[in-house]
Formats: structure tokens, C-alpha cells, sequence
């Protein structure tokens, strides 16, 4: 199983600043990672796919980078919509498995 | 457009059973890998369960091994969650989700249902 650990929990920004979340896998993962952004009562949205490419809806602030164990989710100047909850999820074998999530709150 | 929705949720006693459904529409459904994924309340997202898009491959998580099991029809554009011997821990908002395309072996979610709460309790 493919253990992956997001950091940090939480993370408060300010709106126009930067926000870099992490993510980490116990074991290497390639390029085959996925980020999901969720706000409270909605289902998880597809963000990044293949570690870097933007699903369709998501501006140019998005951008994800990565590969092997370490990846990192990076948004460039946050806007009052982008506060929510960050997932990452690994795809690279069956046995899919999500991180625990960053929260990203305004501070 | 691409719609999942869920049906079956509710409130069972521990130990008990419970079957979950997921109907797609506006795709072709016998195309895609669906998954079963949970929330708890107040907590992360936790990877069930999938199925391939003809039902030759299907895999859960530990959690659930050999207490749930994942089943379609693709004639009926459904997907569905057998729950067995259930705890409290299992008590979550289930979502079905399908892959973003028709590949077949990359799992990430394109798409996802609005959810069914499952909640165990004696």
C-alpha cells in the first residue's frame, strides 16, 4: 500500500498571497498523482492530473509540480474562491490512496 | 452532462448489511473504471473500492476487504456497493466516482456523485 502524507494540515494565507501545499508517497508514484480540491457540501473536484496538468475550469494560479515521492501543489495568488480543502492521490498501481488533506484557510 | 447519483444510504445497526447504488448518465457507462470512495464526517477522503470498466478487475481497500463487494450492470448504467458485517467505522458519506477517461489504468476521478450517508449505529 502506498502511503501518501500531506503537509501542512493546515495553512493559512492571506488573499493575493502564495500557497505551497505538499504531498509525499511512501514509495515512488512516478508522475501518476492527482489533486482534488473540495469545499464544505460539495463533492472533491479534479484539479491536477499527471502530477502537472490542469483539469478543464481551473485557472493559470494552479499549478502542480513533481515526480518520484515528492510533489507540490502550488497556487500564485489566492482569491477568495480557493479557499477549501486540498486532497493529492496517488494512481499509480490499483490500490489507489489519497492523502489526508491540507486545509487552505484565509488568514 | 456527466451525472452519478447515489441511492441506498441510511441508518443499520451494527453488523448488519446494506446495498449501495450508483446509475450514471450521459456517458457510455460500460466505457469506464468507477470507484467507491468515503468521507466520514468531518474527515478525509478514503479510496474504497473500483472496478474496471467490464468487470474483469476489481480491488478494494484493506479496510473493507471481504466485508464489501463491488458489482455493475452495465445494462443498467449501475454500480454497486454490498456492504457486509458493518461498524461504526464505516459510517461516511459514500461517493461513487468514475475516471477521468476511458483508458482504464489511470484511476484518477473525473468525475463524482454528490454522495449517500451511511451511518452505523446501535
Amino acid at each position: 500500500e502506498t502511503v501518501m502524507t500531506q503537509s501542512p494540515a493546515t495553512l493559512s494565507v492571506s488573499p493575493g498571497e502564495r500557497a505551497t501545499l505538499s504531498c509525499r508517497a511512501s514509495q515512488s508514484v512516478s508522475r501518476n498523482l492527482a489533486w482534488y480540491q473540495q469545499k464544505p457540501g460539495q463533492a472533491p473536484r479534479l484539479l491536477i492530473y499527471g502530477a502537472s496538468s490542469r483539469a478543464t475550469g481551473f485557472p493559470a494560479r494552479f499549478s502542480g509540480s513533481g515526480s518520484g515521492t515528492e510533489f507540490t501543489l502550488t497556487i500564485s495568488s489566492l482569491q477568495s474562491e480557493d479557499f477549501a480543502v486540498y486532497y493529492c492521490q496517488q494512481y499509480n498501481n490499483w490500490l489507489i490512496s489519497f492523502g489526508q488533506g491540507t486545509r487552505l484557510e484565509i488568514k | 452532462q456527466v451525472q452519478l447519483v447515489e441511492s441506498g444510504g441510511g441508518v443499520v445497526q451494527p453488523g448488519t448489511s446494506l446495498r449501495l447504488s450508483c446509475a450514471g448518465s450521459g456517458f457510455t457507462f460500460s466505457s469506464y473504471t468507477v470507484h467507491w470512495v468515503r468521507q466520514a464526517p468531518g474527515k478525509g477522503l478514503e479510496w474504497v473500492a473500483l472496478m474496471s470498466s467490464d468487470g474483469s478487475n476489481k480491488y478494494y481497500a484493506d479496510s473493507v476487504r471481504g466485508r464489501f463487494t463491488i458489482s455493475r450492470d452495465n445494462s443498467k448504467n449501475t454500480v454497486y456497493l454490498q456492504m457486509n458485517s458493518l461498524r461504526a467505522e464505516d459510517t461516511a458519506v459514500y461517493h461513487c466516482a468514475r475516471d477521468f477517461d476511458d483508458s482504464g489504468y489511470e484511476n484518477y476521478l473525473g468525475y463524482w456523485g454528490q454522495g449517500t450517508l451511511v451511518t452505523v449505529s446501535s
